[in-house]
């Protein structure tokens, strides 16, 4: 099955300084790549998401760049603020147009914005 | 708008007790999922359903049950709780066919110590 490794476990980054967290998978027919923020005693919340079919995607201060060849994605926040400290997850499903193809989660990312 | 709304919130159980952990979404949502996350682990999927009356194994089935006789409502079931479950349990939703290629949304989750 497939298999999501995430990078770091933890960073941390001066407020206005940009922060970037890499994730890779392991299959090849992957071809949805989620990123979600999880706040402290809440549940994830979908912040940024792309397909295959797309190299890169923004939405303000947050950019999701893809990599199909090497088998890794990225979240890049630019310009980091107080409220951007949250774990970050990242995930990654094979959609068949079928069945319930799952999402495999990485481990986390604890972002910490040092004032 | 509820969104999808988790019950209990928190929940001590014996081991050998049984509890039924409680998710109901207001979206119409077709796709319902259970995960459950682990210190280190991020989130692994347990059950999921891609309507009512079809339910199917995730990553992590072993000692859950679950349900679904209506589109709002997917609960989760433990039958003889194990330490092994302490854990915090999420409950998902998203619409179309693949809930693997569509956003996720997700509860507050039910943090549950087994003792």
């Amino acid at each position: 099955g497939e298999n999501v490794e995430q990078h770091p476990s933890t960073l941390s980054v001066q407020e206005g300084d940009s922060a970037v967290i890499k994730c890779t998978y392991s299959d090849s027919a992957s071809n949805y790549f989620p990123w979600y923020k999880q706040e402290l005693g809440k549940g994830p919340q979908l912040i940024i998401d792309i397909r295959s079919n797309v190299g890169e995607k923004k939405d303000q201060r947050i950019a999701v760049t893809l990599n199909k060849t090497a088998k890794h994605f990225s979240l890049h926040i630019t310009e980091t603020q107080p409220e951007d400290s949250a774990v970050y997850f990242c995930a990654a499903s094979i959609y068949s147009g079928g069945g319930a193809d799952g999402l495999t989660f990485g481990k986390g990312t604890h972002l910490i914005i040092q004032p | 708008n509820a969104g999808v709304t988790q019950t209990p919130k928190f929940q001590v159980l014996k081991t050998g007790q049984s509890m039924t952990l409680q998710c109901a979404q207001d979206m119409n949502h077709e796709y319902m999922s259970w995960y459950r996350q682990d210190p280190g682990m991020g989130l692994r999927l347990i059950h999921y359903s891609v309507g009512a009356g079809i339910t199917d194994q995730g990553e992590v089935p072993n000692g859950y049950n679950v349900s679904r006789s209506t589109t709002e409502d997917f609960p989760l079931r433990l039958l003889s709780a194990a330490p092994s479950q302490t854990s915090v349990y999420f409950c998902a939703s998203s619409p179309g066919h693949s809930y693997g290629n569509q956003p996720q949304h997700f509860g507050d989750g039910t943090r549950l110590s087994i003792l």
